[in-house]
């Protein structure tokens, strides 16, 4: 049974420091997805990455992907109270689009 | 683009009473739409796939009797929550894979089941 892991799964910091997100999955997958969820709202689509060493940024945020390492880390860099989320990775081992998401990491960035 | 509607947002319903929530794909056709059911504080489970034009796929542990799924057409598929109970309180999210594309689903706003 494929697991997904985050780490860690509540983080709590200041603002403008770094810090990063771990995602561990235990089966083989060339897909893994980040995605963020605002409370009581669905969840919207951050980074996608497809092939081994994939990296991507957008704003604050930077996701990496080593599938032989079966590990994703998405970074956060001088963090800002708007990035206050809770960010879940998720991983499609079929290539069917069948997600299995991490337990998610509650973010609270403080002023 | 690639809009998901969910209707409705949020249902209250009496325990043992039928609820059906719709997924809309608004602008691409999808040919495959998934369901996950999340409870509070935690992560989304898959719960079917839903085909159009062919039965659903159930996850292990999903009761298909339960959880009906039709997916009549490209840009619809709902699920009926049978027989309701307060244990199926939930948020259920809906998602669809454009037709074109095989790397991306789009989620819908999601739909709080609150039963009674």
């Amino acid at each position: 049974e494929l697991k997904v892991e985050q780490n860690p799964l509540f983080l709590s910091m200041q603002e403008g420091k770094n810090y990063t997100i771990y995602c561990n999955y235990s089966t083989t997958s060339d897909r893994l997805y980040w995605y963020r969820q605002d409370p009581g709202k669905s969840l919207e689509s951050l980074f996608v990455l497809l092939s081994n060493g994939a990296v991507k940024q957008e704003g604050r945020l930077m996701a990496s992907l080593d599938t032989k390492a079966r590990l994703s880390t998405l970074h956060i860099t001088a963090a800002v109270h708007d990035l206050s989320a809770t960010y879940f990775c998720a991983v499609d081992p079929s290539g069917a689009q069948k997600l299995v998401f991490g337990q998610g990491t509650r973010l609270t960035i403080n002023p | 683009g690639a809009v998901v509607s969910q209707h409705p947002s949020w249902v209250i319903c009496k325990s043992g009473t039928s609820v059906k929530i719709e997924c809309r794909s608004l602008d691409f056709q999808a040919t495959t739409m998934f369901w996950y059911r999340q409870f509070p504080k935690q992560s989304l489970m898959l719960m079917a796939t839903s085909n159009e034009g062919s039965k659903a796929t159930y996850e292990q542990g999903v009761e298909k009797d339960k959880f009906l799924i039709n997916h009549a057409s490209l840009t619809l598929s709902t699920l009926t929550v049978t027989s309701a109970h307060p244990e199926d309180s939930s948020f259920y999210i809906c998602s669809a894979r454009d037709a074109r594309s095989t790397d991306t689903q789009y989620f819908g706003p999601g739909t709080r089941l609150t039963v009674l």
